[in-house]
C-alpha cells in the first residue's frame, strides 16, 4: 500500500515568488492536513481538507491557501514568499470515520526561500 | 486551543536502557494522543497511539501510559537499541477539530552503542 506522496521535495524559491506544493493521500483516505516544521516554531498545523472543503484552518496569514481535488490529493500554495516561510511542508492524510483517526505524514517538501 | 508540552529536550541513553518521554496538554477535551518518530530527512511516522479512554497501551518495546486527571501522557521505550535514535514528537488532538493535531516541541533521543 502506498502512503503519502509529496512533490516536490526540494524547492529554492525568491522573496516575493509563489509556490505549489502537492500531496496524493493514502488510497482511501479522504482527509488531507498541512503542517509547517521549522526548528524554532515545531510543528504548526496550516489546514484541514475533507471531500474538497477546508474544515480546519490554523494561524497563518492569508498567503497560504490550499485545495483538494475530488481524488482527495490536495495542493497548498504560498504566495508573496518571505524568508521566513523557508521550512519542511508535512502532509498528512487520514481515514476519515467516526472521531478522530490516524494521521500518517508523507516526506515533506523542503522549501527554501532566498 | 490546546497547547502541548514535551520534556527533555534532548535524551541520551546507553544501548538497552530505558527512555521515558514527557508531555502534558492544557485542554481536558482533548482525547486522542499519537506519538511520532522522525528520522533525519524524513517524515513523521505514527509508532503509537492512545485514547482518551484507555490508560495504557503497550506494543512490543513501546508504550505509552495516560493520566487524564493530570493531563499528562508519556512515552516509555525499553531495551533501547542504536535505531531508536531520532526525534520523537507527542500530540494531542481536541475533540471537534477535524484532524488537526497540537505538536509538542520534540525530545531528540541518542543511543548510545
Amino acid at each position: 500500500k502506498a502512503g503519502v506522496t509529496q512533490t516536490p521535495r526540494y524547492l529554492i524559491k525568491t522573496r516575493g515568488q509563489q509556490v505549489t506544493l502537492s500531496c496524493s493521500p493514502i488510497s482511501g483516505h479522504r482527509s488531507v492536513s498541512w503542517y509547517q516544521q521549522t526548528p524554532g516554531q515545531g510543528l504548526q498545523f496550516l489546514f484541514e481538507y475533507f471531500s474538497e472543503t477546508q474544515r480546519n484552518k490554523g494561524n497563518f496569514p492569508g498567503r497560504f491557501s490550499g485545495r483538494q481535488f475530488s481524488n482527495s490529493r490536495s495542493e497548498m500554495n504560498v504566495s508573496t514568499l518571505e524568508l521566513g516561510d523557508s521550512a519542511l511542508y508535512l502532509c498528512a492524510s487520514s481515514l476519515v470515520g467516526e472521531g478522530v483517526t490516524e494521521a500518517f505524514f508523507g516526506q515533506g517538501t523542503r522549501l527554501t526561500v532566498v | 486551543g490546546e497547547n502541548v508540552e514535551q520534556h527533555p529536550s534532548t535524551l541520551s541513553v546507553q544501548e538497552g536502557d530505558s527512555a521515558v518521554i514527557k508531555c502534558t496538554y492544557s485542554d481536558s477535551a482533548s482525547n486522542y494522543f499519537p506519538w511520532y518518530k522522525q528520522e533525519l530527512g524524513k517524515g513523521p511516522q505514527l509508532i503509537i497511539d492512545i485514547r482518551s479512554n484507555v490508560g495504557e497501551k503497550k506494543d512490543q518495546r513501546i508504550a505509552v501510559t495516560l493520566n487524564k486527571t493530570a493531563k499528562h501522557f508519556s512515552l516509555h521505550i525499553t531495551e533501547t537499541q542504536p535505531e531508536d535514535s531520532a526525534v520523537y514528537f507527542c500530540a494531542a488532538h481536541l475533540s471537534n477539530t477535524g484532524n488537526q493535531f497540537y505538536f509538542g516541541t520534540g525530545t531528540s533521543l541518542t543511543v548510545i552503542p
